[in-house]
């Protein structure tokens, strides 16, 4: 068990940039979370994976954010023409499915700015 | 949008004293469940207890779980320095697979 892996760890970019984060979730994990953090407030659900298929979509991610998990292993999340606004910490997270198999493995995150 | 909200949002303690968080939701829920996240990294997993339970230990953690008032409160008993951190709480709503989270009690512990 190597863990949920997030890369970049950080990223600095300018507005009206588009960037990619990757995520790697547990191998066996079916179930594959994005989440959005802001300082002093809690994870912010995005999206969810069952496997290959996104299952949920949050009515509050706009057009501009799109996320993909080919092959239902390793996921990206994509963001295109950043805004201020979307400086945060993104928290990949991943489960097996199933009654007892609730628990969520995080990874550390991708720190973004936008300048 | 958030589902839980935890109280109080900040909480600084003497170490060995007991610390005492609570979480209220708003829909029905399979589960509920209590992670810790220290400063700028990501969350950890400490306890879920089901939607059929009332009080759940794990260690120095307690959980209880009371569904008529939709709510729940995570005690941390004989707190450390190493328990500073923030913890939220996550539901799984009925129905649904999405797990969604509160905002956060952030507990300081001073030694």
């Amino acid at each position: 068990d190597t863990g949920v892996s997030q890369n970049p760890r950080h990223k600095i970019t300018k507005r009206g940039q588009n960037v990619t984060f990757r995520c790697d979730p547990i191998s066996e994990h079916n179930r594959l979370y994005w989440y959005r953090q802001t300082l002093g407030q809690g994870p912010e659900f995005l999206t969810y994976f069952q496997n290959e298929a996104q299952l949920e979509k949050s009515r509050l991610l706009s057009d501009r954010f799109s996320a993909e998990r080919p092959k239902g292993s390793f996921s990206t999340l994509e963001i295109q023409r950043t805004e201020q606004g979307d400086s945060a910490m993104y928290l990949c997270a991943s489960s097996l499915d199933g009654r007892g198999h609730e628990k969520l493995f995080f990874g550390s995150g991708t720190q973004l700015s936008v300048l | 949008s958030q589902q839980g909200e935890e109280d109080p949002q900040a909480l600084s303690i003497q170490e060995g004293e007991n610390a005492t968080m609570n979480c209220s939701y708003k829909t029905s829920i399979n589960n509920l469940q209590w992670y810790r996240q220290n400063s700028g990294r990501g969350l950890v997993h400490l306890i879920l207890i089901r939607s059929n339970e009332r009080e759940k230990h794990s260690g120095r953690l307690r959980v209880t779980l009371d569904t008529s008032k939709k709510s729940s409160s995570l005690l941390i008993t004989a707190s450390r320095a190493a328990d500073t951190a923030s913890y939220f709480c996550a539901t799984e709503p009925g129905g649904y697979q999405k797990v969604t989270f509160g905002i956060g009690t952030k507990l300081q512990v001073i030694p």
